[in-house]
């Protein structure tokens, strides 16, 4: 049974700092992984998709990489903003998707 | 993209009674998912929703409690009946996008319903 765990669970950072979450997954089959984020009270923003030919991806000042072969993901944010807080998770498969448990995300103006 | 639509977006229910919540794909999708979040929590899978057959549930989760329909390729609904104060949550609708007939594995989320059963 797949498991996906984040690491760390909550981060406050000052603005302007680089920073990386982590997601690691127990079964490292081929998958696509995905990270999203979630404002308060909202629904799931799709941020990167990483397929499972694919290393990483990058968006704007967000990167993300993939090892399918150690199980993990990283997301890493490059000077951080009072905007980029939010929950930030990740989800890994191919036909059904299973979520990490999320990364509580602070940037402190 | 897929822009997904869900109503209701929040209700207020009492113990015992069943809601239906709706989920509109602005576009055809291959699949279609319902996620529950707990408070504090993260999304848990309830089940696939299958265009023209019965949905395939998680561990957990049963058909007379969460029972879903889909008839056509963009639309989905979950209901969640008999309900009681532990099923407050919040439920996601999702879907995967194609491009074409290329299934691309991206996956998007509607905003949510939340509901409190008291």
């Amino acid at each position: 049974k797949q498991e996906v765990t984040q690491i760390p669970a909550a981060l406050s950072v000052p603005e302007g700092e680089n920073l990386v979450l982590n997601c690691s997954f127990t079964d490292s089959a081929i998958y696509n992984l995905q990270w999203f984020r979630q404002d308060p009270g909202k629904g799931l923003t799709s941020l990167l998709l990483i397929q499972s030919s694919q290393r990483e991806q990058t968006s704007g000042r967000l990167n993300a990489s993939l090892d399918k072969s150690s199980g993990r993901s990283t997301l890493y944010i490059a000077a951080s903003q009072p905007g980029d807080s939010a929950t930030y998770l990740c989800a890994v498969g191919l036909y059904k998707y299973i979520f990490g448990t999320g990364t509580r995300l602070k940037v402190l103006a | 993209s897929a822009v997904i639509s869900q109503k209701p977006s929040r209700d207020i229910c009492q113990r015992g009674t069943s809601l239906t919540i709706q989920c509109q794909v602005d576009s055809q999708v291959t699949m279609m998912f319902w996620y529950r979040q707990q408070p504090g929590q993260s999304l848990t899978l309830i089940a696939t929703a299958n265009q023209g057959s019965e949905a395939t549930y998680e561990s957990g989760f049963v058909i007379d409690k969460f029972p879903i329909s889909r008839p056509n390729l963009t639309f989905s609904t979950l209901t969640v009946s008999n309900m009681s104060p532990e099923d407050s949550s919040i439920y996601l609708c999702s879907a995967k996008s194609t491009s074409g007939s290329i299934d691309t594995g991206e996956l998007f989320f509607g905003e949510g319903s939340r509901l409190t059963v008291l």
